[in-house]
């Protein structure tokens, strides 16, 4: 999707957290999602927002709304090798961004 | 219930021939969605039911491609002379009505094309 755009990979050690980012053009979507893909899976979603909030947080995901310059943000905080996948960003009917790899070094 | 399927996992396929892939819902979920997925990229949203109504398709299903559900439960995307091109992930994904923002997906179809 290219209204929707994501840095391609990411490298963190093992307990340190991780900020993944997002950029938009379309800013009519109700909601904004975070999906993990590991490897041979199918998607799974993570977490989403509602597009009037600034903030979600849900154990050691932490969601950033940036309304005003159209970015959403996911930090993972104490990161593990079990968060080692592809996130994707996506707005509204799913619509993906391309993805960013989390690579996590023990 | 076990989540989305879909079968086969893997096909390979020789140029010109036609293929079948197959979605079995969450059994609840009247929404279905095609997606296709090449390598390094998001998702991009194909088709999606509501129960046997096929209610919108992308401008990147072209006329080879045809989706049905004909019970509203279980859908097949058949790809015809398929083309190098259509090498990608199929993925299915359901949902409840009305609750788009919250699609399961399943592991996903890939499609080889030699």
């Amino acid at each position: 999707g290219e209204d929707v755009e994501q840095s391609l990979f990411l490298s963190v050690r093992e307990g340190d957290s991780s900020v993944i980012n997002c950029t938009y053009t379309d800013s009519s979507s109700t909601y904004l999602y975070w999906y993990k893909q590991e490897p041979g899976a199918g998607l799974q979603l993570l977490t989403y927002i509602f597009s009037n909030m600034d903030m979600k947080q849900d154990q050691r995901l932490t969601v950033l709304l940036n309304k005003k310059d159209k970015h959403l943000s996911l930090r993972i905080a104490d990161t593990q090798t079990g968060d080692s996948a592809i996130y994707f960003c996506a707005r509204g009917k799913l619509i993906f961004g391309q993805g960013t790899t989390l690579q996590v070094k023990p | 219930d076990t989540g989305v399927s879909q079968d086969p996992r893997h096909k390979i396929t020789k140029r010109g021939q036609n293929v079948t892939f197959r979605c079995d819902p969450i059994s609840e979920h009247n929404r279905l969605y095609w997606y296709r997925q090449t390598l390094g990229q998001g998702p991009e949203f194909l088709t999606y039911f509501q129960n046997e109504a096929q209610l919108e398709k992308s401008r990147l299903l072209s006329d080879r491609f045809s989706a049905e559900r004909p019970k509203g439960s279980f859908s097949t995307l058949e790809i015809q002379r398929t083309e190098q091109g259509d090498s990608a992930m199929y993925l299915c994904a359901s949902s409840l009505d009305g609750r788009e923002d919250e699609q399961y997906f399943g592991p996903g179809t890939r499609l080889t094309v030699t």
